[in-house]
């Protein structure tokens, strides 16, 4: 897998959208961006996926530049249960065995008041 | 409710227990998975089974032993404790569909 480079930390107002960035440099073709977060003490929660094309769900949307080496999370609109450490990982698709999913030690988002 | 659910939540244990955390997932996944998070905060994949068998085996000391009696349930066994041990142990699984892992809430396991 890919190796992933994510800011330490970030901050960011309530109701504000939070913008959370990646670099992968060394993606290949095959492999997806995938995005998970963890609040405190809980298992980590997946947000959102993508191979080439922008994504969007329920949670967030996925903005992945066109060579692909890197990607933006963005949360439109940011609550205090956004609070959470946000995981930027890029593996290759399940085949049989599934993942072998490497979480490094992504970054910690403040949602403020 | 549908999930991936891991009991128990808390383990205090002395040194040189053996203790056992149990997973089961009843989401029809084909692969499940035991990570270990440590003190740092790490995520690091200790085994994955599909459909029963071992498919990934970190270097994880043999005193962890994995035991999956079928593909809903991934039971994690560890013999002789050390303090070194002392984690929180995530469950987790995921199915071809590709949409990611799927954790439990995990179990702090602290030996004493």
């Amino acid at each position: 897998d890919a190796k992933t480079t994510q800011p330490t930390s970030m901050d960011c107002a309530e109701g504000r959208a939070a913008n959370l960035p990646c670099n992968h440099s060394t993606i290949s073709g095959n492999e997806y961006v995938y995005w998970y977060r963890q609040i405190h003490s809980q298992g980590p929660q997946y947000i959102i996926h993508g191979l080439k094309n922008n994504e969007t769900n329920e949670m967030a949307s996925l903005i992945i530049t066109e060579d692909r080496k890197s990607s933006t999370l963005i949360l439109p609109h940011a609550t205090l249960r956004d609070t959470a450490v946000y995981y930027c990982i890029v593996t290759v698709a399940p085949q049989t065995g599934g993942f072998k999913t490497i979480f490094g030690a992504g970054t910690r988002l403040f949602v403020k008041a | 409710d549908t999930a991936v659910s891991q009991t128990p939540k808390y383990l205090v244990t002395q040194m040189g227990n053996d203790k056992s955390i149990k997973c089961e997932q009843n989401l029809g996944h084909d692969t499940m998975y035991w990570y270990k998070q440590d003190s740092k905060k790490f995520l690091k994949i200790m085994f994955s089974y599909n459909n029963k068998e071992l498919i990934i085996n970190e270097t994880v000391p043999n005193r962890f032993s994995p035991k999956s009696p079928d593909k809903a349930h991934l039971n994690l066994h560890i013999n002789s404790l050390e303090l070194g041990d002392s984690a929180v142990y995530f469950c987790a699984s995921s199915d071809r569909d590709r949409y990611g892992y799927t954790f439990g809430s995990g179990t702090r396991l602290t030996v004493v």
